[in-house]
């Protein structure tokens, strides 16, 4: 079936400089996507979300990207800190009320 | 922001017991809740989804009888394990959503079944 996936399982980052986190997607019925961040033990938790009819949209220190011609999309972080070490998921939904498709997960790690 | 909890945080049991674990929203009535289970290094994947005073709707290759699903308010859904085994060892996460369509999501159980 139909299903979001990730391109990198792992991703090493020097403290303070950019990462960039990549998933593809497969369903084209998709009405929006999300990024979790999942640290070690916990839930994961909300970084951003973006609509089908969106681009881009910015918040504090990440920005997502979304391709509908290629079918891609990416999470920004900005001067990445330590904190920000944790497995992102990106997700997808077919609609607002509607059930959520997790993507394989990348780790992110954090170099000093 | 809403707050969804879960209890127990992780539980140790026996093989053939039964493991009920609680998700509860703490500051919102959710209407829909959603059960995931999360294999080590792996992503969620959805079990079931429960609406208050319904029957769940389990995702295909979840076995309904084994894993039962209450929602019997609006503030409570409980996940019931029956008959746990090894395999059944895992991390089991519970979203909520209210009216609006944001999902929150829980801490997470870590079911360790010997």
């Amino acid at each position: 079936g139909e299903s979001v996936g990730l391109h990198l399982p792992t991703l090493s980052v020097q403290e303070g400089d950019n990462s960039i986190i990549n998933c593809a997607y497969s369903n084209s019925a998709s009405d929006y996507f999300i990024w979790y961040k999942q640290e070690s033990g916990k839930g994961p938790q909300f970084i951003i979300d973006i609509r089908s009819n969106m681009d881009k949209r910015q918040g504090q220190r990440v920005t997502v990207l979304l391709n509908k011609t290629v079918k891609h999309l990416s999470l920004q972080i900005a001067a990445t800190q330590p904190g920000d070490s944790a497995v992102y998921f990106c997700a997808e939904v077919q609609n607002r009320d509607d059930k959520i498709i997790f993507g394989k997960g990348t780790r992110l790690h954090i170099l000093p | 922001g809403a707050v969804v909890s879960q209890h127990p945080s992780w539980v140790i049991c026996k093989s053939g017991t039964s493991v009920k674990i609680e998700c509860r929203s703490l500051d919102f009535q959710a209407t829909t809740m959603f059960w995931y289970r999360q294999f080590p290094k792996q992503s969620l994947m959805l079990m079931a989804t429960s609406n208050e005073g319904s029957k769940a709707t389990y995702e295909q290759g979840v076995e309904k009888d084994k894993f039962l699903i209450n929602h019997a308010s609006l503030t409570l859904s409980t996940l019931t394990v029956t008959s746990a085994h090894p395999e059944d060892s895992s991390f089991y996460i519970c979203s909520a959503r209210a009216n609006t369509d944001t999902q929150y999501f829980g801490p997470g159980t870590r079911l360790t079944v010997l």
